[in-house]
């Protein structure tokens, strides 16, 4: 069955500008959540999402925010894109939200803000 | 403070050697998983425990849920396996999927 799908996989913006980075979980499961990783801060939590609703928030500004379609395909979006944006985007699918289930990544969107 | 701990940062060892990275947490889990990642490349889950242990091929992992201690083995390492393991603890409880990283161990393997 097909992974994870990120696109775009690489992405380039000039400060300022807004960008939307999308998400396909596997078949069947409902929960996304969203991961920054950064060489400076390695990878931290963004956001989560279960049935098209934000369970969980990372500690990250306003500028970055999320949704969750229907199909659980979710998008994330950044405004208002600053030199520190810059970061691999990783997004991982489970079937189920809490317990010990298994969490399935994406390749992750490489963002470049110039 | 971080909630994952992993040790070392970096490791470089031989062809054929037996390698051992460690991960120790803080907060409660509901599994504890340990990731590759290539140089460039996206992420991929080698093993998801939430006790005892596991085995697939040349890779071990362990966890202890009462020392909140895993750790992952290679034996007979290659250079294939040479990238970067990482850590990750989903949070029990209602906080439902969230994972907290480890910073990651860098291993080269040498032929």
């Amino acid at each position: 069955k097909a992974g994870v799908t990120q696109t775009p996989r690489y992405l380039i913006k000039t400060r300022g500008q807004q960008v939307t980075l999308s998400c396909s979980p596997i078949s069947g499961h409902r929960s996304v959540s969203w991961y920054q990783q950064t060489p400076g801060q390695g990878l931290q939590f963004l956001f989560e999402y279960f049935s098209e609703t934000q369970r969980n928030k990372g500690n990250f500004p306003g500028r970055f925010s999320g949704r969750q379609f229907s199909n659980s395909r979710s998008e994330m979006n950044v405004s208002t894109l600053e030199l520190g944006d810059s970061a691999l985007y990783l997004c991982a699918s489970s079937l189920v939200r809490t317990g010990p289930t298994e969490a399935f990544f994406g390749q992750g969107t490489r963002l470049t803000v110039v | 403070k971080n909630e994952v701990e992993q040790s070392p940062q970096n490791l470089t060892a031989q062809e054929g050697e037996f390698i051992t990275i460690n991960c120790s947490y803080s907060v409660g889990i509901s599994a504890l998983h340990w990731l590759q990642q290539h140089p460039g490349g996206g992420i991929v889950s080698l093993f998801m425990l939430s006790s005892g242990k596991k085995k697939h091929g040349r890779l071990i992992a362990t966890i202890n849920i009462q020392e909140k201690h895993s750790s992952l083995h290679i034996t007979a390492s290659h250079p294939r396996d040479s990238a970067v393991y990482i850590c990750a603890v989903r949070s029990g409880g209602g906080t439902g999927n969230q994972f907290y990283f480890g910073t990651g161990t860098s291993l080269t393997v040498i032929p």
